[in-house]
């Protein structure tokens, strides 16, 4: 099992450009999360999915959109990228916690400067 | 409103000794789990363990224990005759079961020293 994917690892983008991060899990999880992590701040949540075709604001959404148009997949959108998004991206899953004893899956981050 | 605070940035501690890293959460939910995740120099984030709202038993896995109070919101971690590689980030999570956002603390950096 592949278990939850980031791509891409690392990218440099200048300001002003887009870009998308995307999101695979094979686990059939309900739950997707995207957070970011800066020194200091933890992990803050950008926006989540409690399931394929919905969406959620977090706790950080401002300058990011996403999709969850196929179950497995949920993509982070950058329109016009700001040196204040320049961090790390992680994205995780999680199965229905009422129907079993699940933990949360993190991909393996992903890096994103912005100059 | 929901929200985790973990009040200890950094805890320096030498082999051997006990450490505990604290979490205090607020929450409306009735039903909500809480969970203890480690980040180590690596990066990747290891879970450690998830409690539900209604299970306030306190739990031990190996030289790790955790105490979940209800009555003051908090889900304390801690590390029995702690070793070198216990070094890491520790963060402490909490889901709302009525809306599925998952938030996490700030994060406790754990030094141990030989």
């Amino acid at each position: 099992n592949a278990g939850v994917t980031q791509t891409p690892k690392f990218r440099v983008l200048k300001t002003g450009q887009s870009m998308t991060l995307l999101c695979a899990q094979d686990m059939n999880h309900e739950y997707m999360y995207w957070y970011r992590q800066d020194p200091g701040m933890g992990l803050r949540l950008i926006h989540y999915s409690v399931g394929e075709g919905t969406t959620a604001k977090g706790e950080v959404p401002d300058g990011y959109n996403v999709s969850r148009l196929k179950k497995q997949n949920f993509l982070l959108g950058l329109e016009s990228a700001a040196p204040s998004q320049t961090s790390v991206y992680f994205c995780a899953s999680s199965p229905d916690y009422f129907t079993t004893t699940g933990e949360l899956f993190f991909g393996e981050g992903s890096r994103l400067t912005v100059l | 409103a929901q929200k985790v605070t973990q009040a200890q940035t950094e805890i320096s501690v030498v082999e051997k000794e006990d450490v505990t890293l604290d979490c205090v959460y607020e929450t409306r939910d009735t039903t909500y789990y809480l969970f203890w995740y480690k980040q180590p120099p690596s990066g990747e984030l290891v879970f450690l363990i998830r409690r539900n709202s209604f299970d306030e038993q306190n739990e031990i896995s190996g030289r790790y224990s955790w105490n979940f109070q209800k009555s003051t919101s908090s889900f304390n971690f801690t590390i029995t005759a702690s070793q070198v590689v216990d070094s890491a980030v520790y963060f402490c999570a909490l889901h709302s079961s009525n809306t599925g956002k998952l938030i996490f603390g700030q994060g406790t950096t754990l030094q141990v020293k030989p």
